[in-house]
Formats: C-alpha cells, sequence, structure tokens
C-alpha cells in the first residue's frame, strides 16, 4: 500500500526558506494517473492548497502562493519537495504531502503524516 | 479562482440524527467534489469522490450529492466516531480549493 513519509524541519526563521520533503513508498511516483501535492493548515485554521506537481515536473500553485513557492519531483529517489520562501509568522502551520488521484476524480485519497512548522526567530 | 463555500461552520447534533452539510462553488465544478473527514492531531481522510462515489472502506451512512455548484454530504446516522470536521474540496483546471469546514460536535 503506498505510502508517504514527510521530513523536514520543524522550526524556520523568519524571512528563511522552508523546505520539506516527502518520499512515496509502496508504490510508483511516476504513474500518469497521480499528482502529488502539498496542503497545510495553520493553527486552528482550514486546509489550504498550496501547490501540486506531475511526475513530468509539471508545477501548479495556488495564485496566493505562486511567488514563493517551488515544487520539484526527483523520480530517481521517489521524492517531491516543497520550498516556500521569505516565510513570516503566516507560514506557521501544519503541512502535509497528498496524492490526487485520477480515479478519485483528483481527490487525495493518501496524505502523509503531516510536518508542524514554527516560523520564529 | 473558484472559492468553495461551506454551511453550517458548526453544527451540533446527538448519535442516531440524521446530518447534511452543503457546499457550494463559486462557479460550475460539474462532479470534481471531495469530502473529507478531519479529527484533531490528523491527517485528513477521503470519504467521498466525484460528489457521489464512496471511497473504499468509508461506511455507508456516508453519502454524497450534487452537482454542477451546489454539493451536500449526509451522514444518515451520526455515530461516536463521526464527531469531526469535514471539507468540501474542488479540484478544477489543475487547482484544488478547500472549503473553510464544518465542525460537527456533540449535542
Amino acid at each position: 500500500q503506498l505510502q508517504l513519509q514527510q521530513s523536514g524541519p520543524g522550526l524556520v526563521k523568519p524571512s528563511e526558506t522552508l523546505s520539506l520533503t516527502c518520499t512515496v513508498s509502496g508504490g510508483s511516483i511516476s504513474s500518469s494517473n497521480y499528482y502529488w501535492g502539498w496542503i497545510r493548515q495553520p493553527p486552528g485554521k482550514g486546509l489550504e492548497w498550496i501547490g501540486s506537481i506531475y511526475y513530468s515536473g509539471s508545477t501548479f500553485y495556488n495564485p496566493s502562493l505562486k511567488s514563493r513557492v517551488t515544487i520539484s519531483v526527483d523520480t530517481s529517489k521517489s521524492q517531491f519537495s516543497l520550498k516556500l520562501s521569505s516565510v513570516t509568522a503566516a507560514d506557521t502551520a501544519v503541512y502535509y504531502c497528498a496524492r490526487p488521484h485520477y480515479g478519485s476524480g483528483y481527490g487525495m485519497d493518501v496524505w502523509g503524516q503531516g510536518t508542524t512548522v514554527t516560523v520564529s526567530s | 479562482d473558484i472559492q468553495m463555500t461551506q454551511s453550517p461552520s458548526t453544527l451540533s447534533a446527538s448519535v442516531g440524527d440524521r446530518v447534511t452539510i452543503t457546499c457550494r462553488a463559486s462557479q460550475s465544478i460539474t462532479s470534481w467534489l471531495a469530502w473529507y473527514q478531519q479529527k484533531p492531531g490528523k491527517a485528513p481522510k477521503l470519504l467521498i469522490y466525484k460528489a457521489s462515489s464512496l471511497e473504499s472502506g468509508v461506511p455507508s451512512r456516508f453519502s454524497g450529492s450534487g452537482s454542477g455548484t451546489e454539493f451536500t454530504l449526509t451522514i444518515s446516522s451520526l455515530q461516536p466516531d463521526d464527531f469531526a470536521t469535514y471539507y468540501c474540496q474542488q479540484y478544477n483546471s489543475y487547482s484544488w480549493t478547500f472549503g473553510q469546514g464544518t465542525k460537527v460536535e456533540i449535542k
């Protein structure tokens, strides 16, 4: 069964770049049926889609974050990554990776465990 | 961008109640709508996809309906394990948007 394992620091200083990685196991990252995405959830708030990537490297971003977000994929390592630059306290959130699946109408049927990222000096 | 509006924001109900949550899209998304359940400290769980298809392993008391701009999630008989927050999510043209969530509380 496909699993997503997140890794990356839980504390980032203001103005620096947040970097997280999601490792895919139990399945192929290169399937044409899936995208790979990042979602975040500020404390006590709802879910916000950050962006998604296809295994070929095509990326799609939330317009509100587009200027600061880079999502990349490394198929040789079965990983995809998130970089969010110039972070502020407003970027403090639980960050999730997930798999939007064509067979699920691009609903996200597999999720990572979540990483709590705090932006603080 | 397509905006998703859920109602109500909070819902108080008792075990055994029939519960309905509504999600409206700012423009037509045909049937590209999913529903999730999230419990505190956990990742969301996919319940319904393509507006009305039940994800494998999800109890049949959950159902979804609608198309275009108006959608509903119904829990036919609320169980203790169902007290949680529910989100709708749309997909359209390589963009995903979530509703603001509906918290189902114990009455």
